[in-house]
């Protein structure tokens, strides 16, 4: 299993601003996901961060609006640039284990005025 | 289209019955079938994984069922309690833990004492 700590845990941003979301795993990894939930929808796959690569992008998500930080094997970053109110959602990361198990951090809730 | 379809009702169930979620898709040939549990405010955490020659897996009073020719899991709380309250999401693994999984949209359980 992985520990894998997500913050900020919550955040409320004005609309056009740009928000980091930053993901420690407690131990090294090559894959680290970024889904986004929208309430009372189910997890979207916004990217999958390799070290050393550019992020691979889902369909309907692109890297000005996602921007993503892979430095090292243990830590990513997810920017929501220039966000509007249809961003507010629960962003969280992940990482596979064994057999493609998923586990997540506690996400980070945010909100867009 | 690709489609996973889970309850979007809400179960509610007494306490010390049996809970039984359902999981159908289409359009999907998954090697291995998982599904999670999600408290508010926290991430997905993984209960139980089935692969596609497996027609039943249990854990303590988690008993998952896949059946490939239905396209279709059945996830079964037995005795269940209220602390069993929670979302409960499938997720589809279609390549054997090479790539992502892809969820359902939960189905939101509440056992009343």
């Amino acid at each position: 299993s992985a520990v894998i700590s997500q913050k900020p845990s919550r955040d409320i941003c004005q609309r056009g601003t740009s928000l980091t979301i930053q993901c420690q795993v407690d131990s090294q990894v090559t894959m680290m996901f970024w889904y986004r939930q929208q309430p009372g929808q189910s997890l979207t796959l916004i990217a999958t961060a390799n070290q050393g690569s550019e992020a691979t992008y889902e369909s309907g998500f692109v890297i000005d609006k996602f921007p993503i930080s892979r430095p090292n094997l243990t830590f990513s970053t997810l920017t929501v640039s220039n966000m509007s109110p249809e961003d507010s959602s629960i962003y969280l990361c992940s990482v596979k284990g064994e057999e493609n198990i998923q586990y997540f951090g506690a996400g980070t809730r945010l909100s867009v005025l | 289209s690709q489609k996973i379809e889970q309850n979007s009702e809400a179960l509610n169930i007494q306490e010390g019955k049996t809970a039984t979620l359902t999981c159908n898709y289409t359009n999907y040939s998954p090697a291995y079938l998982q599904w999670y549990r999600q408290d508010p405010g926290r991430g997905p955490v993984f209960l139980l994984l089935i692969r596609e020659n497996e027609k039943e897996k249990r854990k303590e009073r988690l008993k998952v069922t896949f059946d490939t020719t239905l396209k279709q899991s059945l996830f079964h709380i037995t005795a269940s309690q209220p602390a069993d309250s929670a979302t409960y999401l499938c997720a589809l693994d279609i390549t054997g833990g090479y790539q992502k999984v892809t969820f359902g949209t939960g189905t939101k359980l509440q056992v009343i004492p």
